[in-house]
């Protein structure tokens, strides 16, 4: 069974500053990594994910994550953050192999952009 | 068409009302989902269709019926809820059901039973 905590369920940060959205995972056989978005009222987007290679993984709007597999950890940065970087981010995991994999989803971290 | 649709917006029912929901893709993914999500909370997986049929069923109350009548469209259909079924809906599709294949997802129901 596959776990993912993400233990800041709320992060404050001033307009222009950087952030870091910390995730940690557990996994008994090796997973690929994701990030979600999710704004007020809407489903959710991904930001980038990690399926094998380079380590440092770039997606949308100026977010990045570094995949650590000695820590197992997942966290999510980005170096000057906008008022329309406000929502809910979700960290997933879901296993390689097999058949149908569940994702599993942390419990959120809600950034909150303050100008 | 990159996007994953979703109708109604925002559904209020009564607990004896019959009501469903619908989803619609048109990129040509084979794998269809619905979660539910509690506020606050991350989404729930319920159900999983690939190639049309029924693959997962996370152990949903019969309540809730899915349907997957062609590659392209997935309904929820809804009898005899109960107020902790409060939630919203999100649909998500995928190319295939593979754990590499991104899901997308659609912009949710807000289901409110009364």
């Amino acid at each position: 069974a596959q776990s993912v905590t993400q233990l800041d369920s709320q992060v404050p940060v001033f307009e222009e500053a950087p952030v870091e959205l910390r995730c940690n995972y557990s996994s008994s056989v090796s997973v690929y990594l994701f990030w979600y978005v999710q704004y007020p009222n809407q489903g959710l987007q991904l930001l980038l994910k990690y399926l094998s290679g380079s380590t440092l993984v770039k997606g949308i709007n100026g977010f990045e994550a570094e995949f650590n597999k000695s820590q197992t950890s997942f966290h999510l940065r980005k170096p000057s953050v906008h008022i329309s970087d406000t929502a809910e981010y979700f960290c997933a995991v879901r296993p390689e192999s097999g058949g149908y994999q569940k994702v599993t989803f942390g419990t959120g971290t809600k950034l909150q952009v303050i100008p | 068409d990159t996007e994953v649709t979703q109708t109604p917006k925002h559904l209020v029912m009564g607990m004896t009302n019959k009501k469903s929901l619908k989803c619609e893709q048109h990129m040509g993914h084979r794998a269809m989902y619905w979660y539910k999500q509690k506020a606050k909370k991350p989404p729930e997986l319920m159900f999983v269709y690939s190639y049309e049929k029924l693959s997962i069923n996370e152990s949903v109350p019969s309540r809730f019926s899915p349907e997957c009548p062609n590659s392209s469209l997935l309904n929820l259909h809804l009898h005899a809820l109960q107020p902790e079924d409060s939630a919203l809906y999100l649909c998500a599709s995928s190319l295939a059901s593979g754990a590499y294949n991104e899901q997308f997802f659609g912009p949710g129901t807000r289901l409110t039973v009364l």
